[in-house]
């Protein structure tokens, strides 16, 4: 089966950079995904890695290593509104079809 | 262009009654998903689809069925509701798999 580990929670100070880190492991792996999500609302898409390296989106990047089964997403110049959980997830095959898996999930708070 | 979108936003249910949540999107996306999410647990797939009449079970599909009738619209039904299904439900679609797009949820409560 598929499993993730993020941290629970990081705390960092406002115009800081912070690394969330995830790692994997899974069988048939295609990619990994990083999602936000504020209090009471949806999750929304930031960013996919495919293959090693980094991806630049913005303030955020996000690498991936899969010989290592890991990846993490870096927050840069962080802001307030940055305050939410971020959720790694994994795109993989099971049973024939592909699918993703999200990990529990990291709660970021940006402290003045 | 109203994305994915869900009915009802919020429910009540008593034991043992029955109740359909309905997920539509207009993105002619081939996937889509049912995940509910509950404090603590990140977000937990129930049900998915690859494409119009096709479905597949997720980590926590016992309990709930759906259906795929047409492309747009992705049903996930309880038929027996119990308190341990008492979570907030997201439905989601996406293209190729990997960029999902989320509705707003529906918030459950089963007392």
């Amino acid at each position: 089966g598929q499993s993730l580990e993020q941290p629970s929670e990081v705390t960092a100070v406002e115009g800081a950079i912070v690394q969330i880190n995830c790692t994997y492991q899974t069988s048939g792996f295609y990619g990994l995904s990083w999602y936000q999500q504020h209090d009471g609302g949806a999750p929304t898409f930031l960013s996919y890695n495919a293959l090693d390296g980094l991806e630049e989106t913005g303030r955020f990047s996000s690498f991936l290593s899969r010989s290592d089964s890991y990846g993490y997403l870096l927050l840069q110049e962080l802001q307030m509104k940055d305050s939410a959980s971020y959720f790694c997830a994994v795109r993989d095959l099971a049973g024939g079809y592909q699918k993703v898996t999200f990990g529990t999930g990291t709660k970021l708070q940006v402290i003045p | 262009n109203a994305g994915v979108t869900q009915t009802p936003k919020f429910r009540v249910l008593k034991t043992g009654q029955s109740m359909t949540l309905l997920c539509a999107q207009d993105m002619n996306h081939e996937y889509m998903y049912w995940y509910r999410q509950d404090p603590g647990m990140g977000l937990r797939l129930i049900h998915y689809s690859v494409g119009e009449g096709t479905t597949a079970k997720g980590e926590v599909p016992d309990g709930y069925n759906v259906s795929r009738l047409k492309k747009q619209n992705f049903l996930l039904g309880l038929e027996s509701a119990a308190p341990s299904q008492t979570s907030v439900y997201f439905c989601a679609s996406s293209y190729k798999g990997y960029e999902q797009y989320f509705g707003p949820g529906t918030r459950l409560t089963v007392t």
